[in-house]
């Protein structure tokens, strides 16, 4: 069974750093891209970045573009997320997710999220 | 930017038809994906490239993309079916997901 994990979440001042991870297994995370995805509190669905299955091209958001990194380790089968610079507005449930054919870019397994809350 | 377009809320009859519409200019020109989200829960894909359904999603689940609207239809409506159902797109090197929308069964 396909399953993500994601930790890392946390309170963080405004400014400050944070990085979440996302543990997969049950399946062959190198032949996926992979997506993070945010949700504010009582709000819509945010794209925030993708790494394709090799992690040789990486796409960001506007809104977190130059403020974060997203990596991962194939070895390790672990997705990353480095947050920096975070702001009230980055206040969310981080998802991390599995895209099966990045042409399309759906989105076939979702982790149960870990929150983060930027908050003096 | 690119941008999705979603009612805000719609209801069915317990076992009735709803349908939920993502509109944007165009969008017949490109894969929209659909999925579920109930509270507390992280979301759960239920049609994917415009009218496929990932294994485990009932056939009452069906969509259809053209022109200016996708719909995303919903068959016999039953209470488990209440939650929020966003569309979403990936386009020049971008995912946007539409605002979403509550579906509430009667």
């Amino acid at each position: 069974e396909e399953q993500l994990v994601e930790s890392g979440g946390g309170l963080v001042k405004p400014g400050g750093s944070l990085r979440l991870s996302c543990a997969a297994s049950g399946f062959t995370f190198n032949n996926y891209t992979m997506n993070w995805v945010r949700q504010a509190p009582g709000k819509g669905l945010e794209w925030v970045s993708s790494i394709t299955d090799s992690g040789t091209f990486t796409y960001y958001a506007d809104s977190v573009k130059g403020r974060s990194t997203i990596s991962r380790d194939n070895a390790k089968n672990s997705l990353y997320l480095q947050m920096s610079s975070l702001r009230a507005a980055d206040t969310a449930v981080y998802y991390c997710a599995t895209v099966p054919d990045f042409w399309s870019g759906y989105m076939s397994t979702w982790g149960q999220g870990t929150l983060v809350t930027v908050s003096s | 930017s690119y941008e999705l377009t979603q009612p805000l809320s719609v209801s069915v009859a317990l076992g009735q038809t709803a349908s939920i519409t993502c509109g944007r200019n165009n969008i017949g020109s490109k894969n929209v994906h659909w999925y579920q989200q109930k509270p507390g829960q992280a979301p759960v894909l239920v049609i994917y490239r415009d009218s496929n359904r990932p294994s485990g999603i009932p056939e009452r689940f069906s969509g259809s993309n053209s022109g200016n609207t996708a719909t995303l239809t919903i068959s016999r409506a039953q209470a488990g079916d209440e939650a929020d159902y966003y569309c979403q797109v990936w386009d020049s090197s971008t995912d946007v997901f539409g605002g979403g929308t509550k579906l509430t069964v009667l």
